[in-house]
């Protein structure tokens, strides 16, 4: 079973501002990590998957760094807008194939 | 624009009633997962398929729940009997694994369960 654990619980900003919340999982058989955006009465939606040390992933204003030897990912927002307002979950994996197992989230509110 | 689609998205039932939600995966995905969204846990799994044969449901209390594959086409996620602890968002999701993939998983919108 994967120790996933997502700082901070949650966060609010105002629009604009730049954020970033972080995911840690142990470091020993890592395969891949995953970052999910989760907005309000809706599903979960895949924003990046990555797979070796030092990666970096860029979607418009979010970006997600990975460092797989300390057990580490970051998610930035920069010049947050009210529509980022969502859970973000990570989920690392320890094989291919298998189920992911989420993080319990940070949930951010952007304020215009 | 391929979907999970899951029924119903609502349900409302008493305790002790029997409660089944099914999951169409998208076309062509061989893998499909069952989570329950709680306020404790935030997204816990509680079984998934490969090739609807079932690989782990160990996330599933095995008194009173059942998941099964019937075909590819449809996976479902019983409850029998019934209990207000059971009340929760229940999400269906898939994917398409392949050696060396990196298991994008789909979600579909959830069917909300109240058990009164």
């Amino acid at each position: 079973i994967l120790n996933v654990e997502q700082s901070p619980q949650s966060l609010h900003v105002q629009e604009g501002d730049s954020t970033n919340f972080t995911c840690s999982f142990p470091s020993s058989n890592f395969y891949a990590l995953h970052w999910y955006r989760w907005e309000t009465a809706k599903s979960p939606e895949a924003l990046f998957v990555m797979t070796l040390n030092g990666d970096e992933k860029k979607k418009g204003r979010i970006s997600a760094t990975l460092n797989t030897k300390e057990g580490y990912s970051y998610l930035y927002i920069k010049g947050s807008q009210p529509e980022d307002s969502a859970t973000y979950l990570c989920a690392p994996s320890n094989q291919a194939g298998t189920a992911l197992i989420f993080g319990k989230g940070t949930t951010l509110s952007v304020s215009s | 624009d391929a979907r999970v689609t899951q029924t119903p998205r609502h349900k409302v039932t008493e305790m002790g009633q029997e409660v089944t939600m099914r999951c169409q995966p998208i076309l062509g995905h061989n893998t499909v997962f069952w989570y329950r969204q709680t306020m404790m846990q935030g997204l816990e799994l509680l079984a998934y398929f490969r090739n609807r044969a079932p690989l782990d449901d160990s996330g599933m209390p095995k008194d009173r729940f059942s998941a099964e594959m019937p075909d590819a086409t449809l996976a479902t996620l019983k409850i029998q009997p019934s209990e207000p602890r059971d009340s929760a968002v229940y999400f269906c999701a898939s994917g398409l694994v392949l050696g060396g993939s990196k298991n994008i998983q789909y979600f579909g919108a959830g069917t909300r369960l109240s058990v009164l």
